[in-house]
């Protein structure tokens, strides 16, 4: 595949763990989150979002929690399976202009070992 | 859900020509987007494509260079001219879906310039 998250920071975790993964955005404007799954030779994958009004949102398996105050995002995936293994992004929604456009962070790099 | 098509989905180019990238969506959608994901890397975005006038670029990245053209509400191209190896890179159709609001994301041309 594709050298996707090549140069990234990287989270490795065993199998069965819980993972976090954290990001900080920079626009204190931005009102919308979302965290995205790249897998090798794919393209992103909507995970889960939040909006600005909230600081946490569950989904299955997974949970963001958002704190404004020190800008900062985080993906928690409970007992994290091989399946989980790909690059993960966060991305903010920016109005500049008329435009609504997602800004996407630097990404990390899962690595699920048995 | 959506389901964005890219073609080609990868092309190997001679430095000093040009490529053209087709995006297909089946889906009613709001707006479109082309983002760079170099290797390694996070995703950049290149320009917002608007239907039928010119697309809104991002700093750094100039009309001459990727010309981007939506013709209709579900397709677009991206042109990648005069190509250099630094042009190497995937580049990524994404498209916010008028009905729930995700931005999805087609699996990307993989450009290698040589």
């Amino acid at each position: 595949g594709e050298s996707v998250g090549l140069h990234l920071p990287t989270l490795s975790v065993q199998e069965g763990d819980n993972s976090i993964i954290n990001c900080a955005y920079s626009n204190s404007a931005s009102d919308y989150f979302i965290w995205y799954k790249q897998e090798s030779g794919k393209g992103p994958q909507f995970i889960i979002d939040i909006r600005s009004n909230m600081d946490k949102r569950q989904g299955q398996r997974v949970t963001v929690l958002l704190n404004k105050t020190v800008k900062h995002l985080s993906l928690q995936i409970a007992a994290t399976q091989p399946g989980d293994s790909a690059v993960y992004f966060c991305a903010e929604k920016e109005a500049e202009g008329g435009y609504n456009k997602l800004i996407f962070g630097a990404g990390t790099r899962l690595a699920v070992h048995p | 859900s959506a389901v964005i098509s890219q073609k080609p989905s990868r092309d190997i180019c001679q430095r000093g020509t040009s490529l053209t990238i087709q995006c297909q969506v089946d889906s009613q959608v709001t707006m479109m987007f082309w983002y760079r994901q170099q290797p390694g890397q996070s995703l950049t975005l290149i320009a917002t494509a608007n239907q039928g006038s010119e697309a809104t670029y991002e700093s750094g990245f100039v009309i001459d260079k990727f010309p981007i053209s939506r013709p209709n509400l579900t397709f677009s191209t991206l042109t990648v001219s005069n190509m250099s190896p630094e042009d190497s890179s995937i580049y990524l159709c994404s498209a916010l879906v008028i009905w729930t609001g995700e931005l999805f994301f087609g699996e990307g041309s993989r450009l290698t310039v040589l």
